[in-house]
């Protein structure tokens, strides 16, 4: 069955640094989206994307991320200068088009910025 | 800001009993309201896609009904099992909302055996 694969599972790494997160969506899918969770809390849409631009973002999303489909498989997030409150668990996820169609979620980076 | 909100947080249900908890959301604007399962280490995986006023859907032992109207969607388990344990997500789509979902806080089910 194809899956969303996310690399890797668990990232730390110190406040101020870089982070890439990585995704493989699944490869016939036209949508992919970052959400994350931090730790309590319920899960909270950071940025859609289609047709190789951003769609939709939220106001998470501001200029310390961004994202990118390099090639035809990957699908990354990048966070510059983590800080503290950037800790949480991150999912990639992918959908067909359209509200009547499932999104499948990976299983997820920890990121733990110390 | 949209509110989706699932009740009870968390509940422990007995081996073969049924359950079942609440979802409510925005009644203007509605587009789909989505199920996940979520086991701990896991991915969400999806259960059910719901976009009509009176849907009703089954997988299973696993059903959903959906009031668009009203704003809520009702989860049941029926004889519920120890591999039922998980948290269950809603997330609500509105229209042109990109495909984004806004997820509930979940319902966290543990099944005592």
């Amino acid at each position: 069955e194809p899956e969303v694969t996310q690399t890797p599972s668990h990232q730390v790494t110190q406040m101020g640094q870089e982070v890439i997160l990585r995704c493989v969506p699944i490869s016939n899918h036209l949508y992919f989206y970052w959400y994350r969770q931090i730790l309590g809390q319920k899960v909270e849409f950071l940025v859609s994307f289609y047709n190789n631009e951003i769609s939709e973002k939220s106001e998470i999303f501001d200029d310390q991320f961004s994202v990118e489909r390099p090639d035809g498989s990957n699908f990354t997030l990048k966070i510059r200068s983590t800080k503290l409150e950037d800790s949480a668990m991150y999912f990639c996820a992918s959908s067909g088009q359209g509200p009547n169609t499932e999104a499948f979620f990976g299983q997820g980076t920890r990121l733990t910025v110390v | 800001i949209l509110n989706v909100e699932q009740s009870p947080q968390s509940l422990h249900v007995q081996e073969g009993d049924s359950t079942n908890f609440t979802c409510s959301f925005p009644s203007s604007n509605f587009y789909a309201l989505h199920w996940y399962r979520w086991e701990t280490a896991k991915s969400p995986e999806a259960l059910f896609v719901m976009t009509l006023n009176g849907d009703e859907k089954k997988k299973g032992r696993i059903s959903a009904t959906l009031n668009t109207k009203e704003g809520y969607s009702y989860l049941y388990i029926k004889g519920s099992q120890p591999e039922d344990s998980a948290t269950y997500l809603c997330a609500f789509m509105g229209k042109a909302a990109g495909n984004k979902l806004t997820f509930g806080g979940g319902t966290r089910v543990l099944v005592k055996p």
